[in-house]
C-alpha cells in the first residue's frame, strides 16, 4: 500500500542547531515529493518539491531536502534553525500517475533559546 | 497575486445540519483540492476538481461531496453533519494537477459541530 512516514512526532532543537526532518515513502515508482510546513491555525506553505533530477533542493527559508531512491527517504534539513522555524512540517507525496496528494502524519518542531 | 481564498474562516454547526464551504483558488488555476485536516487522522485527501468535472475521490462517505464552477471556483457540502465532521478543511489550487507548481494552499475554513 502506498504511504508516507514521518517517524518523528515531536523534534525540539536548540536555537542556531542543526535540523533534520525525516520522510519515507512506499510507492511504486519514484512519487512526486513535497515539503509544507503549517504554523498554528494556517494553511500548508511549500517549502520545496522534488520531481527529478538533481536529488538535492533548494527550497525557501533555507530548507533543503535531499531525495534518496535507495532508501526511500527524503529528508528535509536546515543548517541553522531560527525561532520562527517552530511550526509543523509536512513531507507529501503524489503518485506520478495520480493528483492525489498524501501527507505524512507531520513533525512539529519547537525552537529553545 | 491573490492567494486561495476561504470562506467562512470559522463555521459552529449543529449535529444533523449540513454546510458547504467556499474556495476560490488563485487566478488562472482550474484544479482544486479539498483536504480534511483532524488531530487525529492528520491530513486527509476528499476530492479533486478540474474543469468542473470530480478527477480524484478520497476515502470519505457520501455526505460529503463537492463541485467546481466554470470560474474554477469550488465548494464542498457536507450533509447531515456529525460530531467527527468537526475539522479544519483546507483547499489547495494547482494551475493542471501536481505536474505543475504545486499545490497552493488556502488558510482553511475551521468547522466546529456540536
Amino acid at each position: 500500500a502506498q504511504s508516507v512516514t514521518q517517524p518523528d512526532i515531536h523534534i525540539t532543537v536548540s536555537e542556531g542547531a542543526s535540523l533534520e526532518l525525516r520522510c519515507n515513502y512506499s510507492y511504486g515508482a519514484t512519487p512526486y515529493l513535497f515539503w509544507y510546513v503549517q504554523s498554528p491555525g494556517q494553511g500548508l506553505q511549500l517549502l520545496l518539491k522534488y520531481f527529478s533530477g538533481d536529488t538535492l533542493v533548494q527550497g525557501i527559508k533555507g530548507f533543503e531536502a535531499e531525495f534518496k531512491r535507495s532508501q526511500s527517504s527524503f529528508n528535509l534539513r536546515k543548517p541553522s534553525v531560527h525561532w520562527s522555524d517552530a511550526a509543523e512540517y509536512f513531507c507529501a507525496v503524489v503518485s506520478y500517475n495520480n493528483n492525489d496528494m498524501r501527507f505524512g502524519a507531520g513533525t512539529r518542531l519547537t525552537v529553545k533559546p | 497575486k491573490a492567494g486561495v481564498t476561504q470562506t467562512p474562516r470559522y463555521l459552529i454547526k449543529t449535529r444533523g445540519q449540513q454546510v458547504t464551504l467556499s474556495c476560490s483558488p488563485i487566478s488562472g488555476h482550474r484544479s482544486v483540492s479539498w483536504y480534511q485536516q483532524t488531530p487525529g487522522q492528520g491530513l486527509q485527501f476528499l476530492f479533486e476538481y478540474f474543469s468542473e468535472t470530480q478527477r480524484n475521490k478520497g476515502n470519505f462517505p457520501g455526505r460529503f461531496s463537492g463541485r467546481q464552477f466554470s470560474n474554477s471556483r469550488s465548494e464542498m457540502n457536507v450533509s447531515t453533519l456529525e460530531l467527527g465532521d468537526s475539522a479544519l478543511y483546507l483547499c489547495a489550487s494547482s494551475s493542471a494537477g501536481i505536474q505543475g507548481d504545486g499545490y497552493t494552499f488556502g488558510s482553511g475554513t475551521r468547522l466546529t459541530v456540536v
